[in-house]
C-alpha cells in the first residue's frame, strides 16, 4: 500500500480535460513538494511536474500542477492519444527519511 | 541535457550479492544528489536509495537498509549500488535517477536486476 494515495486509473476522450489526485499527509506533501512523473509503455518514466506546480522546459502547457494542503493534482488538458500513459506522484516524507511514490494512475484516451 | 547510463543487471540466487553502476555525461556531476529508484515489471516505482554530492549523506528505504550500500566516485561520474543479501522481492529494473530542486530530472534507460533459484 502506497503512503501517496492516486486513483488506478483515469480516462478522458480527446480535447478533454483529465485530472489526476495525490493525496499524501503532513509529513509528505503536506510540508513538502510534489513532483509528477509520466511513463510510456517500455520506457523510463519522464518528470513532468517539479515544485508542485513548475514545468521543465519542454514539457507542454497542457500539463500542469497544483496543491492544496496535504492533497496535489495533475491536470492534463486538451487530452491527446500520446498522453495515455501511467502517471506518478512523489514527495520527500520527513517521518521516513525518504522519498514516496504514489501507485500510479493509468490515463486512458478513449 | 545529460544523460544516465546503467549497467550491471544480471540474474542471481536469493542471498547473493550484485554490484549494478551508472555512468553520468552531459552534466556536472558533482553538483547533484543521485538516486536509485526501482520498478518491478508492470508494478510502480519505487524509490531505494539517494547519495549527497559529496557521500556525506545517504538515506536507503527501510526495505533494502543494512543490505543494500550506495556509492560514488566523482572522478568517474559514477553512481553504484551493491546489493547483497537479495531476496526474490529486490527483482525489478533499477533506475539511475538524478535529483534536482526535490524531483528527479533525468533517468537512466533501467537494468534488470532478477534474484531466483
Amino acid at each position: 500500500q502506497s503512503v501517496l494515495t492516486q486513483p488506478p486509473s483515469a480516462s478522458g476522450a480527446p480535447g478533454q480535460r483529465v485530472t489526476i489526485s495525490c493525496s499524501g499527509s503532513n509529513s509528505n506533501t503536506g510540508s513538502r513538494t510534489v513532483s509528477w512523473y509520466q511513463q510510456l509503455p517500455g520506457t523510463a518514466p519522464k518528470l513532468l511536474i517539479y515544485a508542485d506546480y513548475k514545468r521543465p522546459s519542454g514539457v507542454p502547457d497542457r500539463f500542469s500542477g497544483s496543491k492544496s494542503g496535504t492533497s496535489a493534482s495533475l491536470a492534463i488538458s486538451g487530452l491527446q492519444s500520446e498522453d495515455e500513459a501511467d502517471y506518478y506522484c512523489a514527495s520527500w516524507d520527513d517521518s521516513l527519511s525518504g522519498y514516496v511514490f504514489g501507485a500510479g494512475t493509468q490515463v486512458t484516451v478513449l | 541535457e545529460g544523460q544516465l547510463v546503467e549497467s550491471g543487471g544480471a540474474l542471481v540466487q536469493p542471498g547473493g550479492s550484485l554490484r549494478v553502476s551508472c555512468v553520468a555525461s552531459g552534466f556536472t556531476f558533482t553538483d547533484f544528489w543521485m538516486s536509485w529508484i526501482r520498478q518491478v515489471p508492470g508494478k510502480g516505482l519505487e524509490w531505494v536509495a539517494n547519495i549527497k554530492q559529496d557521500e556525506s549523506e545517504k538515506w536507503y528505504v527501510d526495505s533494502v537498509e543494512g543490505r543494500f550500500t550506495i556509492s560514488r566516485d566523482n572522478a568517474k561520474n559514477s553512481l553504484y549500488l551493491q546489493m547483497n543479501s537479495l531476496r526474490v522481492d529486490d527483482t525489478a529494473v533499477y533506475y539511475c535517477v538524478r535529483g534536482a530542486s526535490d524531483a528527479f530530472d533525468i533517468w537512466g534507460q533501467g537494468t534488470m536486476v532478477t534474484v531466483s533459484s
